[in-house]
């Protein structure tokens, strides 16, 4: 393991705050993601870049935001409009776009 | 709109049984698949993808474009494929994953 990594493992949200997940990657990747992971519900696309300075909504980027302003740092704030935000997230990263995506180990955030 | 159904949420079968799990998706034009797989506390990682036509840890599959299915197949099942499968597909230079399906595989 290794390439790509999140912190913190476990974070904790009170009501009304914004928390932020980071993720780094020393793989020389050009796009980055993240990823909602519930049960039963597989995972679904928060945000992903292609490349630095630029990014794009996936399915239900309603109550997060992103900044790529590293090429190796793809961080996700999860703000206090994300009124569910209970839930294990996955960062990856790709070559391209198009190729396969190397995921971090992940991060839990529960809410207090 | 792209989309990709694993019908089967729990498949439990016994050591050395053949093992199937089903994906089936839908996609306009010529869609590139692949298996993902999560053993219990490790990261997501890629099992096999379509164009490679690889067999990864004795698992394969066969991109079936008429019955739009990319089904992973094992003959003989071992207990350390226990873990959580998810099939995928590229769509915009985005993955499209399914609902995943947890094998379980008993002595």
């Amino acid at each position: 393991d290794g390439g790509i990594t999140q912190s913190p493992k476990y974070l904790f949200r009170k009501e009304g705050q914004n928390v932020t997940l980071s993720c780094e990657q020393n793989l020389n990747h050009d796009a980055m993601y993240w990823y909602r992971q519930d049960p039963g519900q597989g995972l679904r696309l928060i945000y992903y870049s292609q490349i630095v300075n630029d990014f794009q909504k996936g399915d239900i980027a309603e109550g997060y935001s992103v900044s790529r302003e590293k090429k190796e740092s793809f961080p996700l704030t999860v703000t206090s409009a994300q009124k569910n935000p209970t839930a294990f997230y996955l960062c990856a990263s790709s070559i391209r776009g198009i190729e396969t995506q190397y995921f971090g180990p992940g991060t839990r955030l529960l809410v207090l | 709109a792209q989309r990709v159904t694993q019908p089967e949420k729990l498949l439990s079968v016994f050591k050395g049984a053949p093992v199937e799990l089903k994906c089936n998706y839908s996609y306009s034009g010529s869609p590139e698949l692949f298996w993902y797989v999560q053993y219990s506390r490790q990261r997501l990682q890629l099992l096999l993808r379509h164009i490679s036509r690889e067999s990864i840890k004795g698992f394969t599959a066969d991109l079936n474009k008429g019955e739009t299915s990319f089904h992973l197949k094992k003959p003989f099942a071992q207990e350390e494929d226990s873990a959580m499968y998810y099939c995928a597909l590229t769509s915009f230079q985005k993955l499209v994953f399914g609902t995943g399906t947890r094998l379980l595989v008993s002595p």
